[in-house]
């Protein structure tokens, strides 16, 4: 069974801190590991990270996929109350079939 | 559309009765996802669907649950006799193609009572 897990689960941090989430899977057949921040709406979409594609970075935002230790982070900078959100991290995996395994998610919360 | 789409947003049902959900997703995506979300739990995988066919549907609790994608475009999700652990939010997404970014709907809030 594919499994995603996510550390920490929660964190606390302040304004202008750096954060680290991190992501660990097993699945079959790894395709892709994909990023979303989930605030009160639809979880939106941030990163994917492919064999071909294992560093991503937008803004105060990066991400790394680790395929030998089946992990990934994503670092967040100069943190924001804004990036207040759960941090999810899915996989695509499944042999023939394609399917997203989500993690229960790093709930991040920026104070002021 | 522009976006991937769900209705209702909410919907609160008796026990025993049956519901269906609705997903419109993004025009010309192939792949369109179901999941549900318990509160504070990440987005629990259901069953997908390349156009109308469903490769994988081993993600639904039991036979009560089941979803149609008849023309390839527009999914349902039909809940059979609920229970009030199948409140949840129950989300869609919809990729272009198998192996590229999904994108979410908003979900529907089912409630049952």
């Amino acid at each position: 069974e594919d499994k995603v897990v996510q550390s920490p689960l929660s964190l606390v941090v302040h304004e202008g801190d750096t954060v680290t989430l991190n992501c660990s899977y097993e699945v079959t057949n790894f395709r892709s590991l994909l990023w979303y921040k989930q605030e009160k709406k639809a979880p939106t979409f941030l990163f994917m990270l492919t064999s071909s594609g294992i560093e991503k970075k937008s803004g105060r935002l990066s991400s790394i996929l680790d395929k030998k230790e089946l992990s990934s982070i994503l670092n967040i900078t100069a943190t924001q109350t804004g990036d207040s959100a759960i941090y999810l991290c899915a996989v695509e995996g499944g042999g023939s079939n394609y399917k997203l395994t989500f993690g229960k998610g790093t709930l991040l919360t920026v104070n002021p | 559309g522009a976006g991937v789409s769900q209705s209702p947003r909410y919907k609160v049902t008796k026990r025993g009765q049956d519901v269906t959900l609705r997903c419109d997703p993004i025009s010309s995506h192939a792949t369109l996802y179901w999941y549900q979300q318990a509160l504070g739990q990440g987005p629990e995988f259901l069953t997908y669907f390349n156009y109308e066919a469903q490769p994988d549907k081993s993600g639904l609790p039991s036979d009560r649950f089941s979803a149609e994608r008849p023309e390839g475009s527009i999914s349902t999700l039909t809940i059979q006799r609920t229970e009030q652990r199948d409140s949840a939010m129950y989300r869609c997404a919809s990729s272009l193609y198998e192996n590229t970014e999904a994108f979410f709907g908003q979900g529907t809030r089912l409630t049952v009572v």
